[in-house]
């Protein structure tokens, strides 16, 4: 499995963009790259996934340079009920084997008004 | 449809105690995940199946834990003999395919008094 590093945490204000990178070197060919959010007592959710270039939904953004080492999650206009630890993940997830997706320890984005 | 529902939400324990915890997935998933969090802590996997192929138990702490899938749908997490440190939230989660989105249940809050 591809080993993924994050920041432990971030803080931001209200109203800013935030962009959490995830850097994961021996990432495979056939690895994609999975963010996920997660609340206090409650278990994560899937925010976006993406192969290379560029994803976006109603959620965020996820930028993928060419080499695949690194992803950013990009967080438009960030509010308070953003504060969450968002996770991200790399693996082929079954595609090739029968190997799962992890979770490491996340990053914690504090958002302060 | 319904999600993913486990049971008990709340267990507690005596220390040396055996627990079964239970995963209900959402329907039609083939996959499914077991996590552990402590308290601050980021997830931690535990198995996971994958419709009919062997288990990925690589990542059971001890041969005190176990878990099974019957029928290809509900699974049962069994802690024997169980210790303070198992105290943790146990989350079951399931995905249509590997790859795919994790779908999580609202866990189950372990404590071993």
């Amino acid at each position: 499995l591809a080993k993924t590093t994050q920041p432990i945490s971030m803080d931001s204000y209200e109203g800013q963009e935030v962009n959490i990178t995830c850097s994961h070197n021996n990432i495979a060919t056939n690895d994609y790259i999975t963010w996920y959010q997660q609340f206090p007592s409650q278990g994560p959710r899937f925010i976006i996934q993406g192969y290379k270039t560029k994803v976006t939904n109603e959620v965020a953004s996820l930028f993928i340079p060419a080499d695949r080492k690194s992803s950013t999650l990009s967080l438009p206009r960030v509010s308070l009920s953003d504060t969450a630890v968002y996770y991200c993940l790399v693996g082929d997830a079954g595609v090739s084997g029968n190997t799962p997706l992890v979770f490491g320890k996340g990053t914690r984005l504090s958002v302060i008004a | 449809g319904a999600g993913v529902s486990q049971s008990p939400s709340n267990k507690v324990t005596e220390k040396g105690k055996d627990v079964e915890l239970r995963c209900d997935p959402i329907s039609g998933h083939t996959a499914l995940y077991w996590y552990r969090q402590s308290l601050g802590q980021g997830l931690e996997f535990l198995i996971y199946f994958q419709g009919n192929s062997a288990p990925d138990k690589s990542g059971l702490p001890s041969d005190r834990f176990s878990a099974e899938r019957t029928g290809g749908s509900v699974s049962t997490l069994t802690i024997q003999r169980t210790q303070q440190e198992d105290s943790a939230v146990y989350l079951c989660a399931s995905s249509a395919q590997a790859r795919n989105e994790q779908f999580f249940g609202p866990g189950t809050r372990l404590t071993v008094l």
